[in-house]
């Protein structure tokens, strides 16, 4: 079966350190998307990608930055981490077209703790 | 101001009983609307998607949604313990593009 994976599921960093979490879906979805989980504020982008090569800026991308280099992957690295950058990250993917193109597929996500 | 405000919770009520889930949204460019749920530790799931006005209904689910007011809704019936979750209400305009509520957090009790 198609699906979307997410790794590591935890992570505990220092503050400072470059981190990279891992995305990979099998859909050969052409859009994906990040996000970050805070209590009271929902889902919020951090970054986008519509292909291979296409990256684009969400609400919350101050510190954050992804490639595309490929259909299945979108990594996303904290540059220099910060505890405000401690949350649950989720990946998500779409279709390209279609009637339920908006409809976006969601990773287990990684909890990541910034010390 | 949130572009899409849902009502904050939480949510505690019976079993059997009907859940009420409603969000607002302020930009009127929006045309397809999406209920996701979330378990515990868990990625959302999409539980009901709905293009423009109208009413949509899956089972016991039934999505609402108004467009004159900015305004949808979500309807369980015969609520069961398993349906205790976070429901988060998101939409878009076409862009690929979702805007999500904070999302509610529902306890349905045995």
């Amino acid at each position: 079966d198609a699906e979307i994976t997410q790794s590591p599921r935890h992570k505990i960093t220092e503050t400072g350190r470059q981190v990279t979490l891992a995305c990979h879906q099998t859909w050969n979805h052409n859009n994906m998307f990040w996000y970050r989980q805070d209590l009271g504020h929902g889902l919020r982008l951090i970054h986008y990608s519509y292909g291979v090569q296409d990256t684009n800026k969400g609400e919350v991308s101050d510190g954050y930055s992804v490639s595309r280099s490929n259909t299945e992957d979108l990594p996303l690295t904290l540059e220099s981490a910060a505890s405000s950058q401690t949350s649950v990250y989720f990946c998500a993917s779409s279709e390209s077209g279609g009637l339920a193109k908006e409809t976006q597929y969601f990773g287990p996500g990684t909890r990541l703790l910034v010390l | 101001q949130k572009e899409v405000e849902q009502d904050p919770g939480p949510l505690s009520v019976p079993e059997g009983a009907i859940v009420s889930l409603n969000c607002t949204y302020s930009n009127s460019a929006f045309q397809y609307f999406m209920w996701y749920r979330q378990y515990s530790r868990k990625g959302p799931e999409l539980l009901m998607y709905t293009y423009s006005s109208g009413n949509k209904e899956d089972g016991r689910f039934t999505a609402q949604v108004d467009k004159s007011s900015k305004y949808i809704s979500l309807f369980i019936r015969d609520s069961q313990p398993s349906d205790s979750a976070t429901y988060l209400c998101a939409m878009s305009y076409n862009d690929y593009k979702l805007s999500f509520g904070a999302g509610t957090t529902v306890t349905v009790r045995a």
